[in-house]
């Protein structure tokens, strides 16, 4: 059974930083392809970004309004996603999901999803 | 920047079948997905590649495409339907895109 777990929400101050972890268990993480994406309270869901297992590039894509802010990583030895988080902006407040990615066709789409971790940015 | 655009609700009875549109100038030429997600808890994908479902989501959801539309039929609606169901598909260059989520009701 896959699952996804993610950790690391809370509370931190604009221009702060925060590192969210995802482990993985179920399926082969070194050979997934994974993503974050965020919702927002009350609001829908929002793609933040994606890395390609290693062996297709290890590379990764981001949303125009975390990047530069934003980074994706992975380590494939524990099975876990990483996003870190810096600049933080009152409008990243979000509940943020870990998710599998497949591809068909150029469209990349979401098959699992973890449960969330709400992080929230405010003074 | 490329839009899906999506009705913000959707009532239906019991038993009547719910349609639910995603408009998108892309959708001819990339695939649309289908989510749902109910209060509190992660989307789950109910229908991938316009029209395809995933094992363990039952019959009564249906996915259709024509031209900029797609459409997320659910057949002989029940209350645990009820949930807020999002289409997803991507631009030209990739980048994914979400609708803007409809909240389905049933009365």
């Amino acid at each position: 059974e896959v699952q996804l777990v993610e950790s690391g929400g809370g509370l931190v101050k604009p221009g702060g930083s925060l590192r969210l972890s995802c482990a993985a268990s179920g399926f082969t993480f070194s050979n997934a392809w994974m993503s974050w994406v965020r919702q927002a309270p009350g609001k829908g869901l929002e793609w933040v970004g994606r890395i390609k297992s290693k062996t297709d590039g290890g590379t990764t894509d981001y949303a125009a309004p975390v990047k530069g802010r934003f980074t994706i990583s992975r380590d494939d030895s524990k099975n876990t996603l990483y996003l870190q988080m810096n600049s933080l902006k009152t409008e990243d407040t979000a509940v943020y999901y870990c998710t599998t990615v497949r591809v068909e066709m150029a469209t990349p789409y979401f098959d699992y999803w973890g449960q969330g971790t709400l992080v929230t940015v405010s003074s | 920047s490329y839009e899906l655009t999506q009705p913000p609700s959707v009532s239906v009875s019991p038993g009547q079948t719910a349609r639910i549109t995603c408009s998108g100038d892309a959708l001819p030429k990339q695939y649309a997905y289908w989510y749902q997600q109910k209060p509190g808890q992660a989307p789950v994908l109910v229908i991938y590649k316009d029209s395809e479902r995933p094992s363990g989501i039952p019959e009564r959801f249906s996915g259709s495409s024509s031209g900029t539309t797609v459409t997320l039929t659910i057949s002989g609606v029940q209350a645990e339907d009820e949930a807020d169901y999002y289409c997803q598909s991507a631009d030209s260059s990739g980048t994914v895109v979400f609708g803007g989520g409809t909240k389905l009701t049933v009365l």
